[in-house]
């Protein structure tokens, strides 16, 4: 059974960094791209970003393209989003999400986590 | 960039058809994926690629893209298929970026 399991978030203030996690498992980690998809309070979805299945290639949106890094840890089946510079507006639950191949970020996203709450406030 | 445009909600008696739409410039041309997001709970695939169904997903959900117009349509509408629907596209132009669509709650009268 696919499972993904994220972890990592927190209330956080303005300006500061957090790292959340996401553990895969269920199936072959290295053979899937990954994204991250948040949603803010009461909001839509909105695409994060994404990696592929080697690592090798990442993209991300625009409203947080410099100050988040997404990598993933093959070892440990384990896919990260890095947030500097958070501010307010990205306040939101984070969910880890599976591509259905490797052609990240182009493909649907298969299964999805439950989520992680960040909230960024003083 | 592109946009894709979702009616913010829908209203249909149980036992209708349902229809949700998302709309951009030549979405036809593009693969047009729907999530299903309920209270509280995390999205769930109900259709990609237009028009195919992942396994465990009632034959009642069904898609189609043409023009400019994806349609998202539930026949037989059940109180349980309440929920936020999203339409997901790929922006492989220039941007490069996932587009998801604002979301339509559907309403079970």
């Amino acid at each position: 059974e696919v499972q993904l399991l994220e972890s990592g978030g927190d209330l956080v203030q303005p300006g500061k960094s957090l790292r959340i996690s996401c553990a895969a498992s269920g199936f072959t980690f290295g053979r899937y791209g990954m994204s991250w998809v948040r949603q803010a309070p009461g909001k839509g979805l909105e695409w994060v970003s994404s990696i592929s299945a080697s690592g090798a290639s990442t993209y991300y949106g625009d409203s947080v393209k410099g100050r988040f890094t997404i990598s993933r840890d093959k070892s440990r089946d384990t896919v990260y989003l890095q947030m500097d510079g958070l501010r307010s507006e990205d306040t939101a639950v984070y969910f880890c999400a599976r591509g259905a191949g490797i052609a990240v970020p182009e493909d649907f996203f298969d299964y999805w986590g439950q989520g992680t709450q960040v909230t960024v406030s003083s | 960039s592109y946009v894709v445009t979702q009616p913010p909600s829908v209203s249909v008696a149980p036992g209708q058809t349902a229809k949700i739409t998302c709309g951009g410039d030549r979405i036809g041309t593009k693969s047009v994926h729907w999530y299903q997001q309920k209270p509280g709970q995390a999205p769930v695939l109900v259709v990609h690629d237009d028009s195919d169904r992942p396994s465990g997903i009632p034959e009642r959900f069904s898609g189609s893209n043409s023009g400019n117009m994806a349609t998202l349509t539930i026949n037989w509408v059940e109180a349980g298929d309440e929920a936020d629907y999203y339409c997901h596209v790929w922006d492989g132009g220039n941007n490069q970026v996932v587009i998801f669509g604002g979301g339509t709650k559907l309403t079970v009268l």
